[in-house]
């Protein structure tokens, strides 16, 4: 079975542009988490979602959103890019949003912005 | 909330040393404990995970972590390490009904020498 594929694996972008990052949990698992990564603030988590619909969110402006399609594939979106974005963004699958339930990482999007 | 604390930025052992990585969690509620690997350019991969039951959790590649709950401690432990045991270890907690909302320490790089 494959694993949680993210794309693209690594990203250049510049200060005020947008980025849009995606990812694909494995075949049958429906929940998608999205975490960032950081040498300052290490890993935080940004958002879930199941079933279409955002269940949690982390302490993240505005600029950081997301979305989750009908084939549980998820996309997350950062406008108006700043340097502090650039991080490694990791996406973790699981069968439903259960907290006992083990996540999946993928193997992340390095992003750099300048 | 909860936060997690892993004292130990760095530990350098041994090849075929024992090891012992530090978490320490605060959380008001109880938790579900996870410690999680990370590759160098990779995602995170689970090691091991407490839910309930039996505080000796046994997970891959050797690893064993202990949950005592009057210390609010969830340490790692290998009794041998071998050179591919170098990586980035994190200790993360996630409180039931939290959904997949991971909450991580800051992470211990173990380096493992000849």
């Amino acid at each position: 079975k494959a694993g949680v594929t993210q794309t693209p694996r690594y990203l250049i972008k510049t200060r005020g542009q947008q980025v849009t990052l995606s990812c694909s949990p494995i075949s049958g698992h429906r929940s998608v988490s999205w975490y960032q990564q950081t040498p300052g603030q290490g890993l935080q988590f940004l958002f879930e979602y199941f079933s279409e619909t955002q269940r949690n969110k982390g302490n993240f402006p505005g600029r950081f959103s997301g979305r989750q399609f009908s084939n549980s594939r998820s996309e997350m979106n950062v406008s108006t890019l700043e340097l502090g974005d650039s991080a490694l963004y990791l996406c973790a699958s699981s069968l439903v949003p259960n907290d006992q339930e083990t996540q999946y990482f993928g193997p992340g999007t390095r992003l750099l912005v300048l | 909330a909860q936060s997690v604390t892993q004292l130990d930025s760095q530990v350098p052992v041994f090849e075929e040393a024992p090891v012992e990585l530090r978490c320490n969690y605060s959380s008001s509620v109880s938790v579900y404990l996870f410690w999680y690997v990370q590759y160098p350019n990779q995602g995170l991969q689970l090691l091991l995970k407490y839910l309930s039951g039996s505080t000796l959790v046994k997970g891959i590649n050797g690893f064993e972590a202990e949950f005592n709950k009057s210390q609010t401690s969830f340490h790692l432990r290998k009794p041998s390490v071998h050179i591919s045991d170098t990586a980035e270890y994190f200790c993360a907690v996630n409180p039931p009904g939290g959904g997949n909302k991971l909450t991580f320490g800051t992470g211990t790089q173990l380096k493992v020498e000849l």
